[in-house]
């Protein structure tokens, strides 16, 4: 069955710490990875997206994320966090078709402490 | 930069009545998408909808829902008749046409109540 898994439902860290969010996957055929960040009362942005080539893809607000194919991961990390990147954090999965609909983790909520 | 716009934020609703989400897609996308998120549950897959008629829906998506796009611009999504379960906020998305990983681009969401 194709799943997406995030361990962590709630994470807070202190401002200038670095950060992980973890993400694993099932899914039968070759993935389209991302990751979405959604503040309170926005939409659902797109941080970066893994589709092929070099597994250490690079995002926007200096986050980056690496394609673990052999531990089914696509975990997200930011070196130093900024207060402005408490918000709530989904991993999604796609396939290649043309429909490409997005399977979804239950998210993780991060808090920053200043 | 151009962006999925969404209406209403939210919608109160007596259950048995019928709602339409509206969604403005960005203007050159040809695969639109409606998705729901359930307080405290994941964001669920409704429907996608291409070329005028609809590609895939989940079990979800059952008699009760409908998507259409009148005009060329909107994408609509109706419930004819909603039921307490169907509270949510109902994102609305957009893809270009192309190969590699395309992203889908999400408004803000319509925070759905039903009572």
């Amino acid at each position: 069955a194709q799943s997406v898994t995030q361990p962590d439902i709630h994470i807070t860290v202190s401002e200038g710490a670095s950060l992980e969010l973890r993400c694993n996957y099932s899914y039968g055929a070759t993935p389209y990875l991302f990751w979405y960040v959604q503040s309170p009362g926005q939409g659902l942005q797109l941080l970066l997206k893994y589709f092929s080539g070099d597994t250490l893809v690079q995002g926007i607000k200096g986050f980056e994320a690496e394609f673990k194919r052999s531990q089914s991961s696509f975990n997200l990390r930011k070196p130093s966090v900024h207060w402005s990147d408490a918000a709530e954090y989904f991993c999604a999965v796609g396939g290649a078709g043309n429909n490409r609909k997005l399977i979804w983790g239950l998210g993780t909520s991060l808090a920053v402490n200043p | 930069e151009p962006e999925v716009t969404q209406t209403p934020s939210h919608q109160v609703t007596q259950m048995g009545q019928e709602v339409i989400l509206r969604c403005v897609p960005i203007s050159n996308h040809l695969y639109f998408y409606w998705y729901r998120q359930i307080l405290g549950q994941k964001v669920e897959f409704l429907v996608s909808f291409y070329n005028n008629e609809i590609s895939e829906k989940s079990e979800i998506f059952d008699d009760q829902f409908s998507v259409e796009r009148p005009d060329g611009s909107n994408f609509t999504l109706k419930i004819r008749s909603t039921k307490l379960e169907d509270s949510a906020m109902y994102f609305c998305a957009s893809r270009d046409f192309g190969t590699g990983g395309n992203e889908q681009f999400f408004g803000p969401g319509t925070r759905l109540t039903v009572l």
